[in-house]
């Protein structure tokens, strides 16, 4: 299996602009989630789906922010505008069944100058 | 909600010597509680897990233990390679029927092991 796939796996951005991050989750896996990862706040769940619909969406930290999960083999994170506190490793994960194990990808560091 | 506190933040040991890190739960339903190490440059791999009906496992260098009356449990690491430095998190679920529930990390052990 390929594991977890993300996109891009880094990116620089000027403030103000649109960012979109993607993953694609492991075939047969129904639950997708969206963490960030700071020093300052280490690993924090944004969002997760199950089954393609989201379910908690309570660590989204502004409007800013949105995700989306169009189909099982898909998600897009976006961040509209972007702001410099926004800089951080953005990490998708995703579970078979929801007592299963995490798989997490290998991450999207942003940077917002 | 559940908070998981994490110690120590950063653990040097030299190569051959074993590492403990320690980490505390505050939900008593959490019955889950998975380890996970993070290599640099990439995501979380969970290498290590244990459930609530059992109070030690172990994998090659690598043991977990587990304190449900205390509320503790931590990762054991024997005979320390270089390749063993990474950032460890700990994290704690409850885990049963009705669906996923959340899991809490901790704030994650910087391992450095010394050749």
């Amino acid at each position: 299996d390929a594991g977890v796939i993300q996109s891009p796996r880094h990116e620089v951005t000027e403030m103000g602009q649109e960012v979109t991050l993607r993953c694609k989750p492991i075939s047969g896996h129904d639950y997708l989630f969206w963490y960030r990862q700071t020093m300052m706040r280490g690993l924090e769940l944004l969002i997760y789906f199950n089954n393609n619909v989201p379910i908690d969406d309570s660590g989204m930290p502004e409007d800013r922010f949105s995700a989306k999960m169009p189909n099982a083999s898909f998600s897009t994170l976006k961040i509209q505008p972007s702001e410099p506190r926004d800089s951080a490793v953005y990490f998708c994960a995703s579970m078979r069944g929801g007592g299963g194990e995490l798989f997490f990808g290998e991450g999207s560091r942003l940077t917002v100058l | 909600g559940e908070n998981v506190e994490q110690h120590p933040s950063t653990l040097s040991v030299q190569e051959g010597d074993s590492a403990v890190i320690k980490c505390t739960y505050s939900d008593s339903a959490s019955n889950y509680f998975p380890w996970y190490k993070q290599e640099l440059g990439k995501g979380p791999q969970l290498i290590i897990d244990i459930r609530s009906n059992v109070g030690e496992k172990k994998d090659q260098r690598i043991a977990v233990t587990l304190n449900k009356t205390a509320k503790h449990f931590s990762l054991h690491i024997t005979e320390t390679q270089p390749e063993d430095s990474a950032v460890y998190f700990c994290a704690a679920r409850r885990s049963g029927s009705g669906g996923y529930q959340k899991v809490t990390f901790g704030t994650g052990t910087k391992l450095q092991v010394i050749p």
